[in-house]
């Protein structure tokens, strides 16, 4: 099956900074790839579509200006968390959508736990 | 709206067969997902429907019914590894996924 990797796996960090996390697509093209947040107890709480070579399409009550996307090729799309605070610790996933003929199946990345402290 | 329902927590025996129901209204319909999500991990790919009927793979099965709207994962011979949430997903006509809060499945010995 296809394989999404993710960027880093966890990251601690100090209110206030930025982390980046890096979502690939291995063995696939993966036009449109989607940001996740989950936080402890509940559900996967969509946040993004990242398309390639356009500005990523944001859920409501997502800020975009705080979780910038860059989806600059076909393999990778970045999120990034600028000045991160103590109630943006969650966990990060992506999911990359196969889109070959008739194949609709998203592949997530085995996610990102962000602490900020 | 689009509304994705289904229990939040179900309880089994190991060994046992249990069925979590999903039902759905959504602008229009591309396939429905089941995903299986353990505790700190990202969930993986159980099954897909996309026409009325059961599939059948291995020990879990999902059915579909797009006419009720309604779809069932049906987990056999339950063991202590799938304790898990069981996630439900429809893709709408914009093949945008819409996503069920999730089943908390416990097996117990």
């Amino acid at each position: 099956g296809a394989v999404v990797s993710q960027h880093p796996s966890w990251v601690i960090c100090k209110s206030g900074t930025s982390v980046k996390i890096e979502c690939r697509s291995l063995d696939f093209q993966a036009t449109t790839m989607f940001w996740y947040r989950q936080f402890p107890k509940q559900s996967l709480m969509l946040m993004a579509t990242s398309n390639e070579g356009s500005k990523a399409t944001y859920e409501q009550g997502v800020e975009k200006d705080k979780f910038l996307i860059n989806h600059a090729s076909l393999t990778l799309s970045t999120l990034t968390v600028t000045s991160a605070h103590p109630e943006d610790s969650s966990f990060y996933i992506c999911s990359a959508r196969d889109q070959r003929e008739g194949y609709n199946e998203q592949f997530f990345g085995p996610g990102t736990r962000l602490t900020v402290l | 709206g689009q509304n994705i329902d289904q229990p939040t927590e179900m309880t089994a025996t190991e060994g046992a067969i249990v069925q979590i129901n999903c039902t759905y209204q959504t602008s229009g319909f591309n396939g429905l997902f089941w995903y299986q999500q353990h505790a700190g991990e990202a969930p993986t790919f159980l099954s897909y429907n996309v026409l009325d009927g059961l599939e059948e793979k291995g020990r879990f099965s999902s059915f579909l019914s797009r006419s009720k709207g309604y779809s069932y994962l049906l987990l056999k011979e339950l063991q202590m590894k799938d304790s898990a949430s069981y996630l439900c997903a429809v893709m709408d006509s914009n093949y945008q996924l819409i996503w069920g809060a999730g089943t908390k499945l416990i097996i117990k010995p």
